[in-house]
Parts: C-alpha cells; sequence; structure tokens
C-alpha cells in the first residue's frame, strides 16, 4: 500500500506554463507538507496544512499556490514556471496534535523547466 | 530557526566497513528522524528518534538531546547503503521540520 503517493513523477514544461502537482496520502495524518529539494539536495519546506488549513507558509514566490481540499490531499500549483524551479518536490505527511510524530515522505515529482 | 549541520559531507566505505554520521543541531529539540535518500531518490524512514538508541538491523542511532546530536551507525556497510543521509528535526516549540545538509554515503564493493 502507497502511503504517500505524488503525481507526477516527472514534469518537463516550457518556461510561463502552469503547473500543478498533486499529493495524497493514506496514513490518516493530519499535516501536510511540501517540500522543495534543489540540486545540491538541500531540502527545504515550502508549505504545511494542519487539518486543511495553512500553518507554514515560508518565503516562497506567490506563484506556488497550495490547495488542500481535504485533510488526505495537499496539491501543489505553479504559475507562470520559472527555469529556477527547476528541482525536485516532495510533498510528505506526519501526524501531529500535541506532538510532531514521524514524516513520511512521497517519491518526489522531479520538474524541469526548460 | 534552527541550525542543523551533518559531519562528514562525504564518505566513501569499502563494503564490510563501519561508519558514523553524525547530527548536531543548535536548539533543543522535540522530534528528530534520520532518512535515506537512496539514489533513485526516495527519502525511506530509518529512525524516529528525539532521545535514546534505537537499533534496526546494521543500523543503529543514537540521541543525546541535552548535548544536542545524534549519531547514525551503520555496520557491516553493503553497497545498498549508498546514497545521501538526513537528519531533521523540529525545534522545541516550533511547528516544522529542519533538515541537515546530509551526508553522501558512497559503499564500493
Amino acid at each position: 500500500d502507497t502511503a504517500v503517493s505524488q503525481t507526477p513523477k516527472y514534469l518537463v514544461t516550457q518556461m510561463g506554463n502552469d503547473k500543478s502537482i498533486k499529493c495524497e496520502q493514506n496514513l490518516g495524518h493530519d499535516t501536510m507538507y511540501w517540500y522543495k529539494q534543489d540540486s545540491k539536495k538541500f531540502l527545504k519546506i515550502m508549505f504545511s496544512y494542519n487539518n486543511k488549513e495553512l500553518i507554514i507558509n515560508e518565503t516562497v514566490p506567490n506563484r506556488f499556490s497550495p490547495k488542500s481540499p481535504d485533510k488526505a490531499h495537499l496539491n501543489l500549483h505553479i504559475n507562470s514556471l520559472e527555469l529556477g524551479d527547476s528541482a525536485v518536490y516532495f510533498c510528505a505527511s506526519s501526524q501531529v496534535g500535541t506532538a510532531f510524530y514521524e514524516q513520511y515522505f512521497g517519491p518526489g515529482t522531479r520538474l524541469t523547466v526548460t | 530557526g534552527i541550525q542543523v549541520e551533518q559531519s562528514p559531507p562525504d564518505l566513501i566505505l569499502q563494503e564490510g566497513a563501519n561508519s558514523t554520521l553524525r547530527c548536531n543541531f543548535s536548539d533543543s529539540v522535540n522530534n528528530l528522524q534520520w532518512f535515506h535518500q537512496n539514489p533513485w531518490g526516495q527519502l525511506i524512514n530509518l529512525f524516529y528518534i528525539p532521545s535514546g538508541t534505537k537499533q534496526n538491523g546494521r543500523l543503529s542511532a543514537t540521541t543525546v538531546a541535552t548535548e544536542r546530536y545524534s549519531l547514525l551507525y551503520i555496520s557491516s556497510s553493503q553497497t545498498t547503503d549508498s546514497g545521501v543521509y538526513f537528519c531533521a528535526v523540529v525545534e522545541a516549540g516550533g511547528n516544522q521540520f529542519y533538515f541537515g545538509t546530509g551526508t553522501s554515503l558512497t559503499v564500493i564493493p
């Protein structure tokens, strides 16, 4: 059973396009995250949602907009793609509540902007 | 935010050798995890270890929260251990995970 899934796995697109990445978790967790991994492998949080509410919004261009239709899904929409957006994007989930528990990651989406 | 540093940044081992990876953090934490990112990019949970010691097969981890470090031990390394090892922490009272810079491990046959 896939715990955290993302689609698509690869995304190649041209500058200026708009694209979305979907994420779903079947772990029953209350919190979901988007991370960006750059070419140097550094992982940095972009957004965090708890029970469909945005709780973390790091310094990310407003071309990036997360949407959480329910607590099992957190999608990432990117407008007007730029070359610098090329990276691997990871979705993750965890149970937070009164404490932070283990995070589980999806397989990642490799975005290439040409 | 909290600073998380890992050492060494790169490590090359002969198959069968043992190694210790270190994660230092600059403030108190209430969550610490170790991950392995395999050559295919998948991030795999190794340990959830905010304190104490855990073992899983050839891998074990120890976190000394009062001294702000965690160690990951790999014994009898195999080529499949190659990849990047990350630690990630949640600062006490914080609401997000911060990742370390990673240790890139290459195990050669």
